[in-house]
């Protein structure tokens, strides 16, 4: 069955430092999510993205986020200026249709 | 904007037995999906089960299935015979339905399911 995968599992950065966190979404699908979950706490939206733009946006993503699909496969979330309540477990997810896939998550720790 | 409830912070089920997970939700919208996502202490989100607003029919997937009642907003989950590896965190979602674009989905803030021997 196919998967989308992130990378990399967890990332510890220290604050103020700029991160990236990659996703490669399922090939044929055609839009593409962003989600985070602080510990203990429920997964919110934080941005959509489709024909290589943004489609919509929480105001989580402020202007320190930003996402990219640089080469048609990987889709990335940047972070510059990682604050400590940044630190959370973030997913990314493909879509076709109904069908939401999740990735397995990259738990970031902002130190 | 819509809502999604859970207000079962947590539950607790012997192995074998059956559960009810409780979820109210608030749109106005006519179409809609409703999910069940399970995370297990991997934090994985993995989908149990769907019901599309449309359909009258309760969705069943195996040992899991839902009462939908649309007019009161209410998805609960049921899960028979219940399994030690069930236990895990649930969340109730919310997604509009197909209006060209895929939606985003609204969590419930999640009951944490445990199973007892």
């Amino acid at each position: 069955e196919p998967e989308v995968t992130q990378t990399p599992s967890h990332q510890v950065t220290q604050m103020g430092q700029e991160v990236i966190l990659r996703c490669v979404p399922i090939s044929n699908h055609l839009y593409f999510y962003w989600y985070r979950q602080i510990l203990g706490q429920k997964v919110e939206f934080l941005v959509s993205f489709y024909n290589n733009e943004i489609s919509e946006k929480s105001e989580i993503f402020d202007d320190r986020f930003s996402v990219e699909r640089p080469d048609g496969s990987n889709f990335t979330l940047k972070i510059r200026s990682t604050k400590l309540e940044d630190s959370a477990m973030y997913f990314c997810a493909s879509v076709r249709g109904y069908g939401y896939t999740f990735g397995s998550g990259t738990r970031l720790t902002v130190v | 904007a819509q809502t999604v409830t859970q207000s079962q912070p947590e539950m607790s089920v012997q192995e074998a037995e059956t559960v009810t997970l409780s979820c109210t939700y608030d749109t106005s919208e006519s179409d809609y999906y409703l999910f069940w996502y399970k995370q297990p202490p991997s934090r994985q989100m993995i989908l149990v089960i769907r019901q599309e607003a449309y359909k009258q029919q309760n969705a069943t997937e195996n040992r899991f299935s839902v009462n939908f009642q649309k007019a009161a907003k209410s998805f609960s989950l049921k899960i028979s015979d219940s399994q030690l590896g069930d236990a895990a965190m649930y969340f109730c979602a919310y997604r509009r339905g197909n209006t060209g674009t895929a939606s985003k989905l609204t969590f419930g803030t999640g009951t944490r399911l445990q199973v007892t021997l």
